[in-house]
């Protein structure tokens, strides 16, 4: 069974750059999306990125400019780094899993989320 | 604003049933994406509730069934449980963004 941990700072201040670290176990890397989705106070889901074991990235249009996702496969870790930060960013960040099964897949493991907040 | 649409709130009587609604499009799940869905009870994180329209993870009570039909989804939950109230989302893939999308969530109060 996989388990995802996300780790980071929960303050960040405007214009700077939120930094995030998920460390998984139980889980093949090979075979999996590794994803960061976020969730703003009383809102819904949003699918920030993801990156494959090969590298590969995807990002959500609105967002790509401004984010970072890598995977340190030493560690069993992947981040996120999301620059130029504004209050609307304030939200509580989760990682998960996807199997790679392409644009049918779905999240089946999550991490339990950390709240960032933008403020000065 | 979603890419995908569920009502905010539902509600209903324990044994009762209830239906969440998710509606899409011609671009995410009228063009024949898979639709899941998750279980988020208070405080805690999204769990995986049904992937692939209809299947349930082991470990999902056969109370939860979801189907697929046209640009919209949804989900039943029959003989309603306290346990079962928490907030409800459906997530899809859309072929003009070219992302994963979400519905905005639908809080469900068991009475």
């Amino acid at each position: 069974q996989v388990q995802l941990q996300e780790s980071g700072p929960g303050l960040v201040k405007p214009s700077e750059t939120l930094s995030l670290a998920c460390t998984f176990s139980g889980g093949s890397i090979e075979s999996s999306y590794w994803t960061w989705i976020r969730q703003p106070p009383g809102k819904g889901l949003e699918w920030i990125g993801y990156i494959y074991y090969d590298g590969n990235t995807k990002y959500y249009p609105s967002l790509r400019s401004r984010v970072t996702i890598s995977l340190d496969m030493s560690k069993d870790q992947f981040s996120l780094r999301m620059s130029s930060v504004t209050a609307a960013d304030t939200a509580v960040y989760y990682c998960a899993r996807a199997p790679a099964h392409g644009s049918g897949t779905y999240f089946s493991q999550w991490g339990q989320g950390t709240l960032v907040t933008v403020s000065s | 604003q979603s890419v995908l649409t569920q009502p905010p709130s539902v509600s209903g009587a324990p044994g009762q049933r209830v239906t969440i609604y998710c509606t899409g499009s011609s671009s995410n799940i009228g063009a024949g994406y898979n639709v899941h869905w998750y279980q988020q009870l208070p405080g805690t994180s999204p769990k995986l509730l049904i992937y692939g329209n209809n299947i349930r993870p082991s470990g999902v009570p056969d109370r939860f069934s979801g189907s697929q039909s046209g640009t919209s989804a949804s989900l039943a939950v029959t003989g309603l449980q306290a346990e079962d109230e928490a907030e409800y989302h459906c997530q899809s893939f859309d072929r003009s963004l070219n992302v994963w999308v979400f519905g905005g969530g639908t809080k469900l109060t068991v009475l």
